[in-house]
């Protein structure tokens, strides 16, 4: 059964750079049908999608946050991660990486991890 | 503020029905059938529920149904139980004239009630 889990700091100061990690375990995060995405949602929010990665092909970004976000996978260790630059008060929330298989459909997280929470500030 | 737009809030007694809508454009909801419907209890993680605008994953009631009509989607929730008491998130494929061309956009949320 296929499980995520985030991990990173869990307080960042502004202006730095937040660093994020999503364990895979029970698949190999190189499987041609899944893509694997960041989403967050600040509180009082909605959710927001940051982006998403597929092995070996290409990444998607959110147009509002392209210029600050890059993503990347580890097959050795079977994650990935997102970074975050430049961060500010805004970019507290809660941080989800997810799955989307692309054999049940396009664009549909079906596995999310528990999240991780994250505050910017000095 | 989200891309697309809920409402608020919706409520409805036990086993009544409840249906929440989701409003967006033709280069979202409208041109392609990619919507999801998401539900989220507090302090957990968000579950999906619909995806493909009417298709439910193993595993989730039947009670959940999605529409779409034009730019505007619908999750209805019938035979409302206690547990259905929880956030609502819509989601749909975007295509934009650039680049990021292919993106994934939310709506706001909608906190439903069982009275």
């Amino acid at each position: 059964q296929l499980q995520l889990q985030e991990s990173g700091p869990g307080l960042v100061k502004p202006s730095e750079t937040l660093s994020l990690t999503c364990n895979v375990s029970g698949a190999s995060i190189t499987r041609s049908n899944f893509y694997w995405g960041w989403i967050r949602q600040a509180p009082g929010k909605g959710l927001e999608w940051i982006a998403s990665i597929h092995y070996g092909t290409k990444t998607f970004y959110n147009p509002s946050l392209k210029s600050r976000v890059s993503m990347s996978i580890d097959t050795s260790k079977n994650h990935f991660s997102l970074d975050l630059d430049s961060v500010t008060a805004a970019d507290t929330a809660d941080y989800y990486c997810a799955r989307e298989d692309s054999e049940t459909s396009d664009n549909a997280f079906d596995v999310w991890g528990p999240g991780t929470m994250v505050t910017v500030s000095s | 503020q989200s891309a697309l737009t809920q409402p608020p809030s919706a409520s409805g007694s036990p086993g009544q029905s409840v249906t929440i809508s989701c409003s967006g454009t033709s280069s979202d909801i409208g041109g392609y059938d990619y919507v999801c419907w998401y539900q989220r209890h507090p302090g957990k993680a968000p579950k999906l529920m619909i995806y493909d605008v009417t298709k439910r994953p193993s595993g989730v009631p039947d009670r959940f149904s999605g529409s779409k009509s034009g730019n505007t989607a619908s999750l209805t929730i019938s035979g409302l139980q206690a547990e259905d008491e929880a956030d609502y998130y819509c989601s749909s494929y975007a295509y934009r004239n650039s680049y990021p061309n292919a993106i994934i956009v939310f709506g706001g949320g909608t906190k439903v009630t069982v009275l």
